[in-house]
Order: structure tokens, then C-alpha cells, then sequence
């Protein structure tokens, strides 16, 4: 599997933009890039992916390198309610092998 | 409304006994999964089916197991073979497709005592 490499943890004050960054270097040309967020005891919801264009929507904006090797999570404005523990990871889009894992992911601290 | 449900949110038994987790997806998604999480740590993969009829062992599978009789179903089974069964576990589910993103439940907490 295609590994993805976080922060384990970042931390910002409301208000202000976040960027969260991950590192795929060993992504393939048919990976689609994913993030999640997971609020503490609740499973995770998903907040945007994109493939080789930066990526907009109400949530956040994905921002992905030329080189595909890493790519960056923009939250405009934190707001508390965003303190969460961020999940990159890499999904392929053919294939037979739908296999879906997740890493440590980066927990976001947003102080008032 | 369509989502995926697991049930019982809370889930307390006694060691030594076998305990099913229930998970129904009326999204129509082909591909379910499930996950431990253990605190302050990430998602884990226990099992993941692509379709009836047919599952995978994850990176953690030993002392469970599972079964995908429907496509809105896959039970995980916590047997007393797994030494350390207190954790929350998600259940996820997906399209085939590579790009669609993935529905979680609000997972179940298991305390064994």
C-alpha cells in the first residue's frame, strides 16, 4: 500500500487559516488523494480528495504538489469546532484491491 | 436517509465471551470495512469484503471474524481469541470506485471485563 507520512499533531488559533500537510512519495498515477476528519468519538466524515488539481468545497481546500509527492489541507478560518484528528490517505481508482487504511492522521488543536 | 448504522453504541461483556457488532448500510456500497481504534492511536483494518460472498483479512484479523451474507450487511465477531477486545470499532463502506469517498458509522465501544 502507498504510505502517507503527518504530523502527528498541529496546533492554531481561531481565526486563522491551517495548513496540515502529508507526504505521499510513493503514490501511484491512479491515486486519488483523501482526507478525513474525525471528532473525538465519532467515526470519521469525509472532507475533500482530489487527484492533480487543487481542489475546493465548502469544508477546505486541497492543495496537491506538481509532483503529486505531497499535498496540504487548507482550512481558511479555524473555528473550534475543527479540532479534530486530520487523515490523509490514498485511494486507488481501479484495480481489484480496495483495500483502505488509515494512519495515525494529525491531531488539530484550535485554541480560542 | 441513507447512512450506515452500527449497533450497539455501548457494549459491555464478560471475558471469554464471543460478541457480534452489527453493521447495515442501506447505501448500496459494495465494498464495507472495519476498523479498531485503540485511544490516542488511528484506525486499524480488521476485515474489509469487496462483495457478498467474499471478505479480506486487514492488517489485525486475528481473533476476529466476519461474514457478508448481504451487501447492507457484514457482522464483525469478537472472539475470546483476541486478547485485548476493548477498543471503539468502525465500520466503513464504499463504492467500488477508488475516488468515491467512504461513509463511517459512529462505531461501537466494547468493554470487556
Amino acid at each position: 500500500d502507498a504510505k502517507t507520512t503527518q504530523p502527528n499533531s498541529m496546533e492554531s488559533n481561531e481565526e486563522e487559516p491551517v495548513h496540515l500537510p502529508c507526504n505521499h512519495s510513493t503514490i501511484s498515477g491512479t491515486d486519488y488523494i483523501h482526507w478525513y476528519r474525525q471528532l473525538p468519538s465519532q467515526g470519521p466524515e469525509y472532507v475533500i480528495h482530489g487527484l492533480t488539481s487543487n481542489v475546493n468545497n465548502r469544508m477546505a481546500s486541497l492543495a496537491i504538489a506538481e509532483d503529486r509527492k505531497s499535498s496540504t489541507l487548507i482550512l481558511h478560518r479555524a473555528t473550534l469546532r475543527d479540532a479534530a484528528v486530520y487523515y490523509c490517505i490514498l485511494r486507488g481508482a481501479g484495480g481489484s484491491n480496495y483495500k483502505l487504511t488509515f494512519g495515525k492522521g494529525t491531531l488539530l488543536t484550535v485554541n480560542p | 436517509d441513507g447512512g450506515i448504522t452500527q449497533s450497539p453504541k455501548y457494549l459491555f461483556r464478560k471475558e471469554g465471551q464471543n460478541v457480534t457488532l452489527s453493521c447495515e448500510q442501506n447505501l448500496n456500497h459494495d465494498a464495507m470495512y472495519w476498523y479498531r481504534q485503540d485511544p490516542g492511536q488511528g484506525l486499524r483494518l480488521i476485515y474489509y469484503s469487496q462483495i457478498v460472498n467474499d471478505f479480506q483479512k486487514g492488517d489485525i484479523a486475528e481473533g476476529y471474524s466476519v461474514s457478508r451474507e448481504k451487501k447492507e450487511s457484514f457482522p464483525l465477531t469478537v472472539t475470546s481469541a483476541q486478547k485485548n477486545p476493548t477498543a471503539f470499532y468502525l465500520c466503513a463502506s464504499t463504492p467500488q470506485k477508488g475516488q468515491a469517498s467512504a461513509f463511517f458509522g459512529q462505531g461501537t465501544r466494547l468493554t470487556v471485563v
